[in-house]
């Protein structure tokens, strides 16, 4: 099963406003990463939060992360029509017989549609 | 300009036919990964590599095949074997090994459609 779920599926707003997306995950982590993927694209690294960060900014981007309920957010602040996207957050776990190496995992995504 | 490149952008397949999806980087990165999105959902993890003729299966290998044979290099074949190959395909690099902070660099995507 995925390790991080997000939560809205889809979300629908008006340009200016503001975007938050909820990642849920089940065992422990290292760090969580978020994505963004524009339709039909490829996925962009977005930003990372470390397991012992509660808090992180990047421009517009706001992530936290809650390791007590295993969850993180990415608000998106004075949000433009350019920001219309999927959103996936990701989390690490060890890939067998790699000795560290991770695999991310990725939850289904949160579909963002900014209305100008 | 450094990054992942996939080709073709587009491919189709007929049914029992093997194709191959290329995967090229120049970020002269050490790890490569390719995943398997179908609509709607996240990204599934079909096989990776970590070094040059090295390569491990992921969570969904059955009815694929990769090669390293170059660090740059990591195609993938859909085999006829794959039962419903029909997917967006992506192509993804890490400098390092895959350690846990190291970020994924993903290519355009390959969109594969079975006739």
């Amino acid at each position: 099963s995925q390790q991080g779920e997000e939560d809205p599926q889809a979300l629908s707003i008006q340009e200016g406003e503001n975007a938050t997306m909820n990642c849920s995950y089940k065992t422990s982590i290292n760090n969580l990463q978020w994505y963004r993927q524009n339709s039909g694209r490829g996925l962009v690294h977005l930003i990372l939060i470390r397991s012992n960060e509660r808090e992180k900014h990047s421009g517009r981007l706001r992530v936290t992360l809650d390791t007590s309920k295993k969850s993180s957010s990415l608000l998106i602040t004075a949000s433009r029509a350019a920001d219309t996207a999927s959103y996936f957050c990701a989390t690490g776990a060890l890939l067998p017989s790699s000795g560290s190496a991770r695999q991310l995992t990725f939850g289904s995504g949160t579909q963002l549609t900014v209305l100008p | 300009d450094g990054g992942i490149t996939q080709s073709p952008k587009y491919l189709f397949r007929k049914e029992g036919q093997n194709v191959t999806l290329s995967c090229e980087q120049n970020l002269n990165h050490d790890a490569m990964y390719w995943y398997r999105q179908d609509p709607g959902q996240g990204l599934r993890l079909i096989y990776y590599s970590q070094i040059v003729n090295d390569f491990q299966k992921g969570d969904i290998a059955e009815g694929y095949s990769v090669s390293r044979e170059k660090k740059e290099s990591f195609p993938l074949t859909v085999t006829s074997a794959q039962k419903n190959p029909t997917a967006f395909y992506l192509c993804a690099s890490t400098r390092g090994t895959g350690g846990p902070a190291d970020t994924q660099y993903f290519g355009p995507g390959t969109r594969l459609t079975v006739l």
